[in-house]
């Protein structure tokens, strides 16, 4: 099955910083990968996803890229601000039935002001 | 819009006793999920239902139920709690073609003395 590793499990960075994220993933066959916010007391909330056929996608000051020789993907995230300080989770996955995500463990974001 | 809806928020059970956790979506999605998440661990599928009717194993299903009562509803029990099941559950819904996000509740937060 897919197995995902996340990196780093903490980040501190000081606010109007830039934040990156990193996750790598086994199966070959994954063709999705969302990434989710989750704030405390709360669900996950998918934050941006990005498919196999797109190497990078941009939302205002979030990025997700891709690498699918070297299965890995990364989110940037420019001009960090408080109210992103979270924990962010990363999904691979073949976006459908019981392959359709796994989770890497996560990674806490503090923004400092 | 409420999106998915899970009952309770919180549950303390005593071990040996058993539970049906409960979760709605209002958004016609024809595929629902239970993930289990722990610390360090990330989300871990239990079940899921492709469509309604239809249920399958996750990656962690022993200990657990599940039950498709129609396609806005889709439960989880716990026959004989043990205290290796005390985790935070969420349940997760998609329209359940190709690469479409998951939408998640705020989760279920079970306690097992």
């Amino acid at each position: 099955g897919e197995n995902v590793e996340q990196h780093p499990s903490t980040l501190s960075v000081q606010e109007g910083d830039s934040a990156v994220i990193k996750c790598t993933y086994s199966d070959s066959a994954s063709n999705y990968f969302p990434w989710y916010k989750q704030e405390l007391g709360k669900g996950p909330q998918l934050i941006i996803d990005i498919r196999s056929n797109v190497g990078e996608k941009k939302d205002q000051r979030i990025a997700v890229t891709l690498n699918k020789t070297a299965k890995h993907f990364s989110l940037h995230i420019t001009e960090t601000q408080p109210e992103d300080s979270a924990v962010y989770f990363c999904a691979a996955g073949r976006g459908w039935g019981r392959r359709a995500l796994t989770f890497g463990s996560g990674t806490r974001l503090q923004v400092q002001p | 819009n409420a999106g998915v809806t899970q009952t309770p928020k919180f549950q303390v059970l005593k071990t040996g006793q058993s539970m049906t956790l409960q979760c709605a979506q209002d958004m016609n999605h024809n595929s629902m999920y239970w993930y289990r998440q722990d610390p360090g661990m990330g989300l871990r599928l239990i079940y899921y239902s492709a469509s309604e009717g239809t249920t399958d194993k996750g990656e962690v299903p022993n200990g657990y139920n599940v039950s498709r009562l129609n396609k806005r509803e889709f439960s989880l029990r716990l026959e004989s709690a043990a205290p290796s099941q005390t985790s935070v559950y969420f349940c997760a819904s998609s329209e359940g073609v190709q690469n479409q996000p998951q939408h998640f509740g705020d989760g279920t937060r079970l306690s097992i003395l």
